[in-house]
Formats: structure tokens, C-alpha cells, sequence
């Protein structure tokens, strides 16, 4: 595709609820992100996938928050046992080597509401 | 640790006039330096970024940022707003050699007004 896409790009659910976010990188592109944008906050890193080594977790909030990327390509962010506090913006991105000084491409995000 | 400082949640300006969008860094090491925009219901974009070489880096839309590593600053600078550039701002950092995981300011809404 052209660009990262995400699904679905709105998400409400009720406090307790497992949710699934999809994103879909650029073709080609080795490294996968997902960061939370959050009222006032910024962006906050959640986790990142870099071609066949082990995932870096550190930004995971709590262990209630997974997320796996298959062949190399799509990724899925799961949430368990969701909290109001979760509701965000969950936002995707890729780049091509994952190296520090490349600049990644943005989805267009998940807006999660958790009632 | 590494972090970016937005010190304005907002910057108002006139349409023709320059504007300036504020950004400071803390890393232990040497940066890597990028700015992000993102417009109302659209993911980021990539503006520019500094990786070495010449402290005055120019971007996209017109945009550029100077890099000034005595002052930790990596000022968003633009000569003349354009009512266009409305949106959100966000600096961001990462370190030579520490992976490409970005650390984000809590971001800069620009507003330029006719």
C-alpha cells in the first residue's frame, strides 16, 4: 500500500473488554512501532519490532497490553481487561532499517474509547 | 534517559509573519533531532530532521530548525505563516546507536490567524 494503514481507525468498548488494534506497514519496511497519543501527554513509545530480533516491550504500560507482528508484516497491539485510562489514540508507524536517525511514517491512528 | 521540552502548549500568529516553535533536548550522548506535524484527524508527518553537518536544516512546507547544541535547542522556525500551517507540532529525539525508538514532546498547537 501507499501508506501505514490502521483498523479500525475508531474503537469504543466497554471498560473490562479485550481489544484488537491492526496496523499494516509500508511494504518493505523492516521496523514496526506503536506509540499512544494521549491528551496532553505527547506521544508515548509502546513497543518496537525490528525484522527478526526480539521485540523491545519497555514503553508497555502494564502487562495487560501484547502485541505481536507475524511474517514480518502486520502487527496486532492487544489490550486485556480494558481500563477508562486506556482510551487514546493509538498510532502505528514504520521505517525502512529501523535506524535512529530514519523517519518514520505514520498511520492515521486508533481512536480507542473505553466507557 | 532521553527527553524533548515543549515549553508552549500554543503559539498564536499572524498570517505573514514568522513564527517560531520552541524545543529543547536532554540525551546523553548525541542526538539525533526530528519535527512532526500533524494536521486535524491525519497521522503525523515528517517535517525534517537533524542527523549532522549543518545546524540550519530545512524541510518541508518551508520550514526549517536550527540546531544549537550549547542551548539543547532545536527551534521550528518558519519566515513568513501561512493560515496552512495550523496544526499540531511535535519535537522529537533519538540517540546515535540507541535504536530508533523516538522519544516525543508533549507538542506545540500552532495557530496562524488572517
Amino acid at each position: 500500500g501507499a501508506g501505514v494503514s490502521q483498523s479500525p481507525s475508531n474503537k469504543v468498548t466497554e471498560k473490562g473488554k479485550d481489544v484488537e488494534l491492526r496496523c499494516d506497514p509500508i511494504s518493505g519496511h523492516t521496523a514496526l512501532y506503536w506509540y499512544r497519543q494521549s491528551l496532553g501527554q505527547g506521544l508515548e513509545f509502546l513497543i518496537y519490532f525490528q525484522g527478526n530480533s526480539a521485540p523491545d516491550k519497555s514503553g508497555l504500560p502494564s502487562d495487560r497490553f501484547s502485541a505481536e507482528r507475524t511474517g514480518g508484516s502486520v502487527s496486532t497491539l492487544t489490550i486485556q481487561r480494558t481500563q477508562q485510562e486506556d482510551s487514546a489514540v493509538y498510532l502505528c508507524a514504520s521505517s525502512f532499517m529501523g535506524a535512529s536517525n530514519e523517519k518514520l511514517f505514520f498511520g492515521s491512528g486508533t481512536q480507542l474509547s473505553v466507557l | 534517559a532521553q527527553s524533548v521540552a515543549q515549553p508552549e502548549d500554543q503559539v498564536n500568529v499572524a498570517e505573514g509573519n514568522p513564527l517560531t516553535v520552541k524545543c529543547t533536548y536532554s540525551v546523553s550522548g548525541n542526538p539525533y533531532l526530528f519535527w512532526y506535524v500533524q494536521y486535524p484527524n491525519r497521522g503525523l508527518q515528517f517535517l525534517l530532521k537533524y542527523i549532522t553537518g549543518d545546524n540550519l536544516v530545512k524541510g518541508s512546507y518551508g520550514f526549517e530548525a536550527e540546531f544549537n547544541k550549547s542551548q539543547t535547542s532545536f527551534h521550528l522556525k518558519k519566515p513568513s505563516a501561512l493560515v496552512s500551517d495550523s496544526a499540531l507540532y511535535f519535537c522529537a529525539v533519538s540517540l546515535t546507536g540507541g535504536g530508533n525508538k523516538l522519544t516525543f514532546g508533549t507538542g506545540t498547537q500552532l495557530k496562524v490567524e488572517l
